[in-house]
């Protein structure tokens, strides 16, 4: 079975430029999250999809950050303009099930620096 | 929310036992995880607890639960240089079970 894949898995960027990370997850599982970790800290959850739908995206910067799972399969989380706090590592992660009671399956991330 | 604290580092000498502590803060946590993150890589599950549950064994790993206290604890047993990476420890908690992860405790194994 194929793991959860992300792109890229490294980017530098200067501040107030555009980023993209795009995340396909495991065949088959409904729950997506995107998380970031700063170095030294534990992940944090950005946000969490349902299917295609937006479940809990408390923790998001609504302001500079965005993502999307237009078909309910693969997922982009795009930064715009970025910061120099945006620089970690962005993790996503999928889970089977609905409730979100599941293993997740974490990617290798996406490791961000701002410069 | 969910607060989950770790120790930031842990040091012990190969083939002994490693015991990493957490301590959270939700009561109604259902599940308890333990994940490990090497160098470069995204996290790997170890093992988790259902919150009715005390104990839990898994060859070398021991998880104990200590509810009142809000307490949980690894243990590796026979602790190989393989072991050293960072393990999380996470807190399952609300109505979509959203996961809170601890700070992370740096396991190094002296040879």
């Amino acid at each position: 079975e194929a793991g959860v894949a992300q792109s890229p898995r490294y980017k530098i960027i200067e501040k107030r430029q555009s980023v993209a990370f795009w995340c396909n997850p495991i065949s088959g599982h409904a729950t997506l999250y995107w998380y970031q970790q700063i170095l030294g800290q534990g992940p944090k959850l950005l946000i969490q999809f349902q299917n295609n739908g937006v479940v809990d995206d408390s923790q998001l910067p609504k302001d500079r950050f965005s993502a999307e799972r237009l078909k309910g399969v693969d997922s982009t989380l795009k930064i715009q303009p970025a910061k120099l706090e945006d620089s970690a590592v962005y993790l996503c992660a999928s889970s089977f099930g609905t409730r979100g009671q599941e293993t997740q399956y974490f990617g290798p991330g996406t490791r961000l620096l701002v410069l | 929310g969910e607060d989950v604290e770790q120790s930031l580092f842990l040091s012990v000498r190969e083939g002994d036992s490693s015991v990493i502590n957490c301590t959270y803060t939700d009561s109604s946590s259902t599940y308890l995880y333990w994940y490990k993150q090497e160098p470069g890589a995204g996290l790997q599950l170890l093992t988790y607890i259902f919150s009715n549950m005390d104990m839990k064994q898994d060859q070398r790993l021991t998880v104990l639960l200590n509810k009142k206290d809000k307490h949980l604890s690894l243990r590796i047993a026979d602790t190989q240089t393989g072991d050293s990476a960072i393990y999380f420890c996470a807190g399952v908690s609300g109505g979509y079970q959203k996961v809170t992860f601890g700070t992370g405790t740096k396991l190094q194994v002296i040879p």
